[in-house]
């Protein structure tokens, strides 16, 4: 599986949206980009997925570059409660269970 | 519908002890994967099971092992605990061998070693 680098810490005003950036050069073109996030001692937490195209859910939208060497998570409106670690996570789709987390990134949502 | 269910959720060993953990995954999740979680390493990958079967396993020693039962429910178990081996271990769940959802966690198991 393709490693990914995220920047280690952001902060971002509540209310604002939270962009955070992935870098996974060298993903391969059946490897699918994941987002998973952890709050305080819970167990992490799936957000979402691509491909290669777009996609968005209630919690976040997912851009993918065209060459797929890079990625956003997009929370629209963060709030408080989106303080949290988050892991950017690049897979093939036949390792179900097996996800290799980096140190993802501290997300720190400021009132 | 319940959501994975992990115990004991904290538990306090000396070394040299061994330590089972259960982990029951979400109603009808066939594949069920251990975590272990420590401030130093982070997040790493233990090993996966599905339909009784371990169908990956990450670098940890022989200590560490685990099994599935035939209602999908695992265990893994710790042996001749270390120090080094306190952590949060967290189980997760899919639907099927071949998802490429999400994995469904729970809160996790602490251990502590003396």
């Amino acid at each position: 599986d393709a490693k990914t680098t995220q920047p280690p810490s952001m902060d971002c005003a509540e209310g604002r949206a939270a962009n955070l950036p992935c870098n996974h050069s060298t993903i391969s073109g059946n490897e699918y980009v994941y987002w998973y996030r952890q709050i305080h001692s819970q167990g992490p937490q799936y957000i979402i997925h691509g491909l290669k195209n777009n996609e968005t859910n209630e919690m976040a939208s997912l851009i993918i570059t065209e060459d797929r060497k890079s990625s956003t998570l997009i929370l629209p409106h963060a709030t408080l409660r989106d303080t949290a670690v988050y892991y950017c996570i690049v897979r093939g789709s036949g390792n179900t269970g097996k996800l290799i987390f980096g140190q993802g990134t501290t997300l720190q949502v400021k009132p | 519908k319940a959501g994975v269910t992990q115990t004991p959720r904290y538990l306090i060993k000396t070394r040299g002890q061994q330590v089972t953990l259960s982990c029951s995954p979400i109603s009808g999740h066939r594949s069920v994967s251990w975590y272990q979680q420590t401030p130093g390493q982070g997040l790493q990958f233990l090993f996966e099971y599905f339909s009784e079967t371990q169908r990956n396993k990450g670098n940890f020693p022989g200590r560490f092992s685990g099994r599935q039962f035939s209602n999908s429910r695992s265990e893994m178990n710790v042996s001749t605990l270390e120090l080094g081996d306190s952590a949060l271990y967290l189980c997760a769940s899919s639907r099927t061998e071949r998802d490429t959802g999400e994995l469904f966690f729970g809160e996790g198991s602490r251990l502590t070693v003396l």
